[in-house]
């Protein structure tokens, strides 16, 4: 069964730092990825989707890589505002249909 | 707007007794998805449905039913089986065949699930 992992579970920077949010998965025959952002008592709100058969995708301040073979994925956060403070979560779509969430790293921007 | 819609927003339930959590979307979606997030860990699939009177067990679906009726409708029942059943319920829905797919996942915003 495909396992995610999110390490930091907690990060705090100050405010204009650039940043980097990990993710890793132990099944390589994935479909797709996807970064989510996630508020206090929130629903989830995805950021970017990675298509198995590409590198990375940007949208903004936020670029998130994948890398297939060694099972890991980043989301790099450029010049952190306050308003980025939430919660990121990563998720695998594979085999099952279905999809397979990591627990997230909960992020504090100071300002 | 399109989107997710889930009510309630906080729902207690007594001990042997059943509630029903409703989640009713406009995106014209034909997947539906309901999840259950505890603190700390990630979302766990309960049920899900790729189209109208279909679903399939997720990971967690013990305790729990489901129906899909309707396109825009995927109500979710937290039976007295469901010895455990705290926790944030969230709704989500995918254009077509979801995690197979290349479609973004859109998410209601939750509800909040006590016993009390």
């Amino acid at each position: 069964k495909q396992e995610v992992t999110q390490i930091p579970a907690a990060l705090s920077v100050p405010e204009g730092e650039n940043l980097v949010l990990n993710c890793s998965f132990t099944d390589s025959a994935i479909y797709n990825l996807q970064w989510f952002r996630q508020d206090p008592g929130k629903g989830l709100t995805s950021l970017l989707l990675i298509q198995s058969s590409q590198r990375e995708q940007t949208s903004g301040r936020l670029n998130a890589s994948l890398d297939k073979s060694s099972g890991r994925s980043t989301l790099y956060i450029a010049a952190s505002q306050p308003g980025d403070s939430a919660t990121y979560l990563c998720a695998v779509g594979g085999t099952g249909n279905q999809f397979y969430f990591g627990t997230g790293t909960s992020l504090t921007v100071i300002p | 707007d399109g989107g997710i819609t889930q009510s309630p927003k906080y729902l207690f339930r007594k001990e042997g007794q059943n509630v029903t959590l409703s989640c009713e979307q406009n995106l014209n979606h034909d997947a539906m998805y309901w999840y259950r997030q505890d603190p700390g860990q990630g979302l766990r699939l309960i049920y899900y449905s790729q189209i109208v009177n279909d679903f399939q067990k997720g990971d967690i679906a013990e305790g729990y039913s489901v129906s899909r009726e309707k396109k825009e409708s995927f109500p979710l029942t937290v039976t007295s089986a469901q010895k455990n059943p705290t926790a944030f319920y969230l709704c989500a829905s995918s254009p077509s065949q979801g995690a197979l797919t290349n479609e973004k996942l859109f998410f209601g915003s939750g509800t909040q699930l006590s016993v009390l």
